[in-house]
């Protein structure tokens, strides 16, 4: 029952390349955040953008979301072998009372140096 | 605290027995939320509170699963009568307030039913 559809499922890159990662969604959304998940850890918030925003930056990290698409790219710069993780997109979905998230099912990054 | 506290890290359960998962959420914030995780799956919403009310528990796969946060801090996941299927990491978040704000998750109960 998630709304999220992230691709690709892997991505495997070499240190320094830019890495790029897609989600679509279903139903109109508050805002959408991108999370990064190491191997048996928690998530960690990377990044949250407002549905009345199309880009965002932080660091080496680049958001855009297209709401008419109902889509969003998260884009790592200058990738690193700590970037090696799994990310999440999270929608909060406008029908939304609480601020429960809506995960994807995760694109695997692999940054080999 | 520091961040959010999940205990225990793992828990492997025989089927049938009962198991409690506690989150410690960070001091002061309001809502609490709990997620499971399938290897392999994103995490999938199951319950959230706010303070010690809980607002939506539309996630929770079956009555065999019960939270409760009696005094809106400590918060407690119960899975009663373990199944194979209920094996997945249990994620605890908190935040501030509901709604556009950032959520801060622990790192998870790894729950496996043999």
């Amino acid at each position: 029952s998630q709304q999220g559809e992230e691709d690709p499922q892997a991505l495997s890159i070499q240190e320094g390349e830019n890495a790029t990662m897609n989600c679509s969604y279903k139903t109109s959304i508050n805002n959408l955040q991108w999370y990064r998940q190491n191997s048996g850890r928690g998530l960690v918030h990377l990044i949250l953008i407002r549905s009345n925003e199309r880009e965002k930056h932080s660091g080496r990290l680049r958001v855009t979301l297209d709401t008419s698409k109902k889509s969003s790219s998260l884009l790592i710069t200058a990738s690193r072998a700590a970037d090696t993780a799994s990310y999440f997109c999270a929608t909060d979905p406008r029908y939304n009372q609480g601020g429960k998230l809506i995960f994807g099912q995760g694109t695997e990054l692999s940054v080999k140096p | 605290g520091a961040g959010v506290s999940q205990s225990p890290r793992y828990k492997v359960a025989k089927r049938g027995q009962d198991v409690a998962l506690r989150c410690d959420p960070i001091s002061g914030h309001v809502s609490l939320f709990w997620y499971q995780q399938a290897l392999g799956q994103g995490p999938e919403f199951l319950t959230y509170f706010q303070n010690e009310a809980q607002l939506d528990k539309s996630g929770l796969p079956s009555d065999r699963f019960f939270a409760e946060r009696p005094e809106g801090s400590v918060s407690t996941l119960k899975i009663q009568r373990t199944q194979q299927e209920d094996s997945a990491v249990y994620l605890c978040a908190s935040s501030s307030v509901g709604v556009g704000t950032e959520a801060f998750f622990g790192q998870g109960t790894r729950l496996t039913v043999v």
